[in-house]
């Protein structure tokens, strides 16, 4: 009963090769999360969906982007990954579909650990 | 934005003692804070969470206290066992009305058998 689910878990490529990495949910949250973290760091948030809208980092690199054909899946494209990018990638979800309610709790996924060669 | 300080970076304890995780967060507006547990190679898992119109809360041997005057918020685990060696993570929501989050930046607990 995996609630948030991520593949591959490991993801190997090399250096300016594209790769893409996947989040599905069976919870229906309404809003969901790409965090970026690297070995003894802190998660550091990408960028969320909330519904459609898709919401951007200032400090996010260009070379992130993300899709989100339906409230289901949500995808991360590095579009020429560099060695600094190598690190776990975690998808996380939430809801938000009670008007004034406060329910914030983020569910996580395994995340994918991205090696860049 | 908000800013979240944790300390100390490090802990290590005997079995059986207490461990306090401490936090400071910058934004006034934040209502959510959430604590993470995050052993080695696995993802974050909520083991407790407090919202701002609360001042402590407790389940089982963990707790967190909360002051939002000072803004600071603290993580209390009692008798500590050897499998709650791990890394553990703070959170503040930012004062939207969903959950984005940032986090403090980590506290490896070692607890020694």
């Amino acid at each position: 009963d995996a609630m948030v689910i991520q593949n591959p878990r490991y993801q190997v490529t090399q250096f300016g090769k594209p790769v893409t990495l996947s989040c599905s949910q069976t919870l229906n949250h309404n809003v969901m999360y790409w965090y970026q973290q690297k070995s003894s760091q802190a998660p550091k948030l990408l960028f969320h969906y909330y519904d459609k809208d898709f919401n951007n980092e200032a400090d996010t690199p260009d070379n992130f982007q993300s899709r989100r054909p339906n409230t289901s899946f949500c995808f991360l494209d590095i579009r020429s990954p560099g060695l600094g990018d190598a690190a776990m990638y975690l998808c996380a979800t939430s809801r938000d579909d009670l008007p004034g309610s406060s329910y914030n709790e983020q569910f996580f996924g395994p995340g994918t650990r991205l090696t860049v060669l | 934005g908000e800013n979240v300080e944790q300390h100390p970076s490090t802990l290590s304890v005997q079995e059986g003692d207490s461990a306090v995780i401490k936090c400071t967060y910058s934004d006034s507006a934040s209502n959510y804070f959430p604590w993470y547990k995050q052993e080695l190679g696995k993802r974050p898992q909520l083991i407790i969470d407090i919202r701002s119109n609360v001042g402590e809360k407790k389940d089982q041997r963990i707790a967190v206290t909360l002051n939002k005057t000072a803004k600071h918020f603290s993580l209390h685990i009692t008798e500590t066992q050897p499998e709650d060696s791990a890394v553990y993570f703070c959170a503040a929501s930012e004062g939207t009305s969903y959950g984005k989050l940032t986090f403090g930046q980590g506290t490896i607990l070692t607890v020694h058998p």
